[in-house]
């Protein structure tokens, strides 16, 4: 069975820092792998997905995620956040025989300090 | 090209109605997901559907819950004699294929009073 661990519940940083949300996986075959956002009382907006190939994929919103498979992670990056990146942050992997039926990690609220 | 159309976007329902959640899937999209959001908890998966067929509905609770996506018209997510542990975020995405991601609506979001 396909499962995500998001270990961190909460996260705060500044305006103009750097941020990292961790995301783990456990699939038994190559996964397919998104990190979704979603504001309060909203859906999810994709940012950005992994099926093959280039390991590290740029997303929308300067947003950028590494699969790593030998530690079975898919940390999401951002360089420099921004006050309307506060959110909360899902990492879900698909099944590779369905992308559209995913197992989604908690999530991680990003609070951004000003 | 419209987005993933749910509605309604809120619902009350005292305990014991029912509650009637529509998905309308993008314009060529076959495949519709529903998903159940429990409040502090990430996406939970319950059921896949295609044009008039329940395909995996693993993640469906076994009593209550049914849902169906008939030839014409949205896919229907029905929720019998609601009980207050039925008050969640309920997303409904859809794909074109079973190899792209799904998209996802605004969702509907129960609340049993």
């Amino acid at each position: 069975a396909q499962s995500v661990t998001q270990p961190d519940i909460h996260i705060t940083v500044s305006e103009g820092a750097s941020l990292e949300l961790r995301c783990n996986y456990s699939y038994g075959a190559t996964p397919y792998l998104f990190w979704y956002v979603q504001s309060p009382g909203q859906g999810l907006q994709l940012l950005l997905k992994y099926f093959s190939g280039d390991t590290l994929v740029q997303g929308i919103k300067g947003f950028e995620a590494e699969f790593k498979r030998s530690q079975s992670s898919f940390n999401l990056r951002k360089p420099s956040v921004h006050w309307s990146d506060a959110a909360e942050y899902f990492c879900a992997v698909g099944a590779n025989t369905n992308a559209g039926k995913s197992t989604f990690g908690d999530g991680t609220t990003l609070t951004v300090k000003p | 090209n419209a987005g993933v159309m749910q509605n309604p976007r809120h619902l009350v329902r005292r305990r014991g109605q029912e509650a009637r959640l529509r998905c309308s899937p993008m314009k060529g999209h076959s495949h519709v997901y529903w998903y159940r959001q429990l409040p502090e908890e990430g996406l939970k998966f319950m059921v896949y559907l295609q044009k008039e067929n329940i395909i995996d509905e693993s993640g469906m609770p076994k009593e209550r819950f049914s849902a169906e996506f008939p030839k014409e018209g949205p896919s229907i997510l029905r929720i019998q004699q609601v009980v207050r542990g039925d008050s969640a975020a309920y997303f409904c995405a859809s794909s074109p294929g079973t190899q792209t991601e799904a998209f996802f609506g605004q969702g509907t979001r129960l609340t049993v009073v």
